[in-house]
């Protein structure tokens, strides 16, 4: 079956960087794009970015421009987005997704908290 | 840009019938690009509950249904059941983003 694990929840101060996995298995991992969205404490989902597992091509979101990259590990179909600079707006869970064509996800990762505190 | 905008909340009683609506507002509905339906049980992921308008994915029960119509998505939900109480987002492409975009999500509360 299709599963999408991330790594544990995580604490950093402001300025920091933080750098989440998201192992997939029980697919081709090179078939499908993985998408990354984070949701603010009471807040909803926000589209941070798309990474090809097929050739690395990336898109970000413009709002996290120059702050974040997204990178694969085909050897073990793991997928990685980081994100530097952090500040207290940042504090979310981040969740990868795959990304199936047509534009959506249909399979999610159970999420990483990551807060960022003094 | 394209916004996407949903009501902050819903509600229904038991067996009744809820939809949610999804309006677009910009011209990113007319180039064509379905709209997807989530469902977030509180403390866990999104769940995916319709793709491509009204496509639900296996196991999905057929109580949910979606449907668009020129800017406007709605997703519908029948027989209303407590464990139906959850948080709802609906989802498109942005071309001018090229990438995901979410409405502001619903929350269903079942009286």
């Amino acid at each position: 079956q299709v599963q999408l694990v991330q790594s544990g929840a995580e604490v950093k101060k402001p300025g920091a960087s933080v750098k989440v996995s998201c192992k997939s298995s029980g697919y081709t991992f090179t078939s499908y794009g993985i998408s990354w969205v984070r949701q603010a404490p009471g807040q909803g989902l926000e589209w941070m970015g798309w990474i090809s597992t097929y050739n690395d091509n990336t898109n970000y979101a413009q709002n996290l421009q120059g702050r974040v990259t997204m990178t694969t590990d085909t050897s073990t179909t793991t997928a990685y987005m980081e994100l530097r600079s952090l500040r207290s707006d940042d504090t979310a869970v981040y969740y990868c997704a795959r990304d199936q064509v047509g534009g959506y996800g249909d399979y999610w990762g159970q999420g990483t908290l990551v807060t960022v505190s003094s | 840009q394209s916004v996407l905008t949903q009501p902050p909340s819903v509600s229904g009683a038991p067996g009744q019938r809820v939809t949610i609506s999804c309006t677009e507002s910009s011209s990113n509905f007319g180039a064509g690009y379905d709209v997807h339906w989530y469902q977030q049980l509180p403390g866990t992921a999104p769940k995916l509950l319709i793709s491509g308008n009204s496509n639900r994915p296996s196991g999905v029960p057929d109580r949910f249904s979606g449907s668009k119509s020129g800017t406007s998505a709605s997703l519908a939900i029948t027989g209303l059941q407590a464990e139906d109480e959850a948080d709802y987002y609906c989802q498109s492409y942005d071309s001018s983003l090229s990438g995901w975009v979410f409405g502001g999500g619903t929350k269903l509360t079942v009286l």
